[in-house]
């Protein structure tokens, strides 16, 4: 699987959109772009995926660029219960299950 | 929450002595995977389980070992917990449906070796 570079922290104003970039040049062409986050002391949760189309679901919104190379998730309307680490991940979506490779993350910080 | 259930949530053991945590799930679903979580090390791999009897292992699979015998529950043993092995560990499940390929994670258990 791919290797993703994300920042390691960034903060959003409550209420603003928090736009959260991932790099990951060397991604193939069956691999997918997942996002999941991990709220403090929680398990991780699943957020939005793609391939190479923009997504939208009712958590965010999946930018991934023309070259594949680099991505933004975006929370619209970023609320204080959105503080958290969010990982990207590339992995191809196939039928073994998969394991997922967790980098370090973004930690978010929404403030009020 | 996928139906995954974590047991014990809290342990605290001591250096030496065996510990078994347990992962359970109610929805028939064939990967399930165990994941340990330390402060600067993000998730890791340790082992998981393609289906009944079938285990494969992880990034970190030294020192501990897993067991399926049955569908719904998957088992990761510490045979001799070390300091070391302090961690929170997370069970997780896979659900494929067309093109996602989505794990969903238990609570968690929070095992302190002293």
């Amino acid at each position: 699987d791919a290797k993703t570079t994300q920042p390691t922290s960034m903060d959003c104003a409550e209420g603003r959109a928090a736009n959260l970039p991932c790099n990951h040049s060397t991604i193939s062409g069956n691999e997918y772009v997942y996002w999941y986050r991990q709220i403090h002391s929680q398990g991780p949760q699943y957020i939005i995926h793609g391939l190479k189309n923009n997504e939208t679901n009712e958590m965010a919104s999946l930018i991934i660029t023309e070259d594949r190379k680099s991505s933004t998730l975006i929370l619209p309307h970023a609320t204080l219960r959105d503080t958290a680490v969010y990982y990207c991940i590339v992995r191809v979506s196939d039928n073994q299950g998969g394991k997922l490779i967790f980098g370090q993350g973004t930690e978010l910080s929404v403030k009020p | 929450d996928a139906g995954i259930t974590q047991s014990p949530r809290h342990k605290v053991t001591e250096t030496g002595t065996p510990v078994t945590l347990r992962c359970h799930q109610t929805e028939n679903h064939r990967y399930m995977y165990w994941y340990r979580q330390d402060p600067g090390h993000g998730l890791r791999l340790i082992h998981y389980s393609y289906g009944v009897k079938d285990t494969d292992k992880g990034e970190v699979s030294d020192g501990y070992s897993v067991s399926r015998s049955k569908t719904e529950d998957f088992l990761l043993t510490l045979e001799s917990a070390t300091s070391s092995q302090t961690s929170v560990y997370f069970c997780a499940i896979s659900l494929r449906a067309g093109s996602k390929n989505i794990q969903y994670f238990g609570a968690g258990t929070r095992l302190s070796v002293l």
